[in-house]
């Protein structure tokens, strides 16, 4: 079985601090994926990575930023956390194919107060 | 770009069959995908359909019609167990690995 970890399930941190969530996987995927998942508006995309040390912008970058040093790992890191950054984030990773599915980790429940 | 359409909720009787539907706009396209996902817990893969027609896996069908834009998750003889989020999910370009995920929609199925 895939399996994807999270580094934490719930975080709380206060806002202008360093946050670091790790992703890690066990199948050797090539692909890892970083969301955040907010009620009313879905999964959206913050980063991905086809390889060891490529990264790519997903959909709303804006005050995050990531970091692949090996394959298995990807890190996503809040540079300086803001209150409108409190959600779940969701790790996930895939094989390098068309009609391949992501597998999600558990998710990281993070509240900036 | 990709837009992704689903109803909000749903709500359904135990052992009753539901439909849920899923319409996209997407400027290429290379299958379509359905994610299941609790309350508080990470997505997981329920079915992948690349050619129009009906996939069935046991009590989950799923539905595609690619010149319609569109598809459906079919869940027959529905368990509490059902109750959950579905996200349907096209990929964002020709390579296929990168995902748009719906809006998702929540079913909750009554005694």
């Amino acid at each position: 079985d895939v399996k994807v970890t999270q580094s934490s399930r719930y975080l709380v941190k206060r806002t202008g601090e360093k946050v670091f969530l790790e992703c890690v996987q066990d199948m050797d995927h090539e692909n890892m994926f970083w969301y955040r998942q907010d009620p009313g508006l879905g999964l959206r995309l913050i980063y991905f990575s086809y390889d060891v040390k490529m990264k790519e912008k997903g959909d709303i970058p804006e005050g995050y930023s990531v970091s692949r040093e090996k394959k298995e790992r990807f890190s996503l890191i809040l540079e300086s956390a803001s209150t409108n950054q409190t959600s779940m984030y969701l790790c996930a990773s895939s094989r390098t194919s068309s009609r391949e599915t992501q597998y999600f980790g558990p998710g990281t429940r993070l509240l900036v107060l | 770009g990709q837009n992704i359409d689903q109803p909000t909720e749903m709500t359904a009787t135990e052992g009753a069959i539901v439909q849920i539907n899923c319409t996209y706009q997407t400027s290429g396209f290379n299958g379509l995908f359905w994610y299941q996902q609790h309350a508080g817990e990470a997505p997981t893969f329920l079915s992948y359909n690349v050619l129009d027609g009906l996939e069935e896996k046991g009590r989950f069908s799923s539905f595609l019609s690619r010149s319609k834009g569109y598809s459906y998750l079919l869940l027959k003889e529905l368990q509490m167990k059902d109750s959950a989020s579905y996200l349907c999910a096209v990929p964002r370009d020709n390579y296929g690995q990168n995902f748009v995920f719906g809006p998702g929609t929540r079913l909750s199925v009554l005694p």
